[in-house]
């Protein structure tokens, strides 16, 4: 199994920061088969990046995703107010396995 | 407008049984890949099942021998049998369609394990 660790596990920002959100694979995660979701309290998770850099459908450009092999990243380049969440990172390359999350947080 | 919708939650005692649905809207279930994803209170994600649309199925070996996935081709609904559950198994249950990533998914049904 694949196990996935995140970066920080809370991440303080004011709106108009960028945020970088790591996510580490106790191995390499072929073809760059990586996703980010973000989650808000009370909803379903979003779909926001996968296949490590392809941003899917409506997502704003604002949300980047970048890496390969076992080191990926998440970066929101300006916070917006609705940005403040869950992010979870998730490997499709081996099974399904999911990262702990890190929560962004307005400071 | 594409719509999944979990049903069937609820409470159930340690050893006993439960049917989740998940009814869909706005593109076929059988020509997709359709998962199951739970959530406990308070903690990640974690995937349950998938069936793929050749009919194929896997499992996560915490529900594998107990957890079955299944669809309804004429209701367009895809299905989770939950069998000897546990009180680890308490979590919301979502139902999410898989193309390259869950890119759809469900509002989430809440299952409770106990006593």
């Amino acid at each position: 199994e694949i196990v996935l660790t995140q970066s920080p596990g809370t991440l303080s920002l004011s709106p108009g920061e960028r945020a970088t959100v790591s996510c580490r694979a106790s191995q390499s995660v072929s073809n760059s088969y990586l996703a980010w979701y973000q989650q808000k309290p009370g909803q379903a998770p979003r779909l926001l990046i996968y296949g490590a850099s392809s941003r899917a459908t409506g997502i704003p450009d604002r949300f980047s995703g970048s890496g390969s092999g076992t080191d990926f990243s998440l970066t929101i380049s300006s916070l917006e107010p609705e940005d403040f969440a869950v992010y979870y990172c998730q490997q499709y390359a081996n099974s399904w396995t999911f990262g702990q999350g890190t929560k962004v947080e307005i400071k | 407008e594409v719509r999944l919708v979990e049903s069937g939650g609820g409470l159930v005692q340690p050893g006993g049984s439960l049917r989740l649905s998940c009814a869909v809207s706005g593109f076929t279930v059988s020509s997709n890949y359709m998962s199951w994803l739970r959530q406990a209170p308070g903690r990640g994600l974690e995937w349950v099942s998938v069936l793929y649309s050749d009919g194929t199925m896997n499992y996560a070996d915490s529900v594998k021998g107990r957890f079955i996935i299944s669809r309804d081709n004429s209701k367009n609904t895809l299905y989770l049998q939950m069998n000897s559950l546990r009180a680890e198994d308490t979590a919301v249950y979502y139902c999410a369609r898989w193309t390259a990533g869950l890119d759809y998914w469900g509002q989430g049904a809440l299952v409770t394990v106990s006593s």
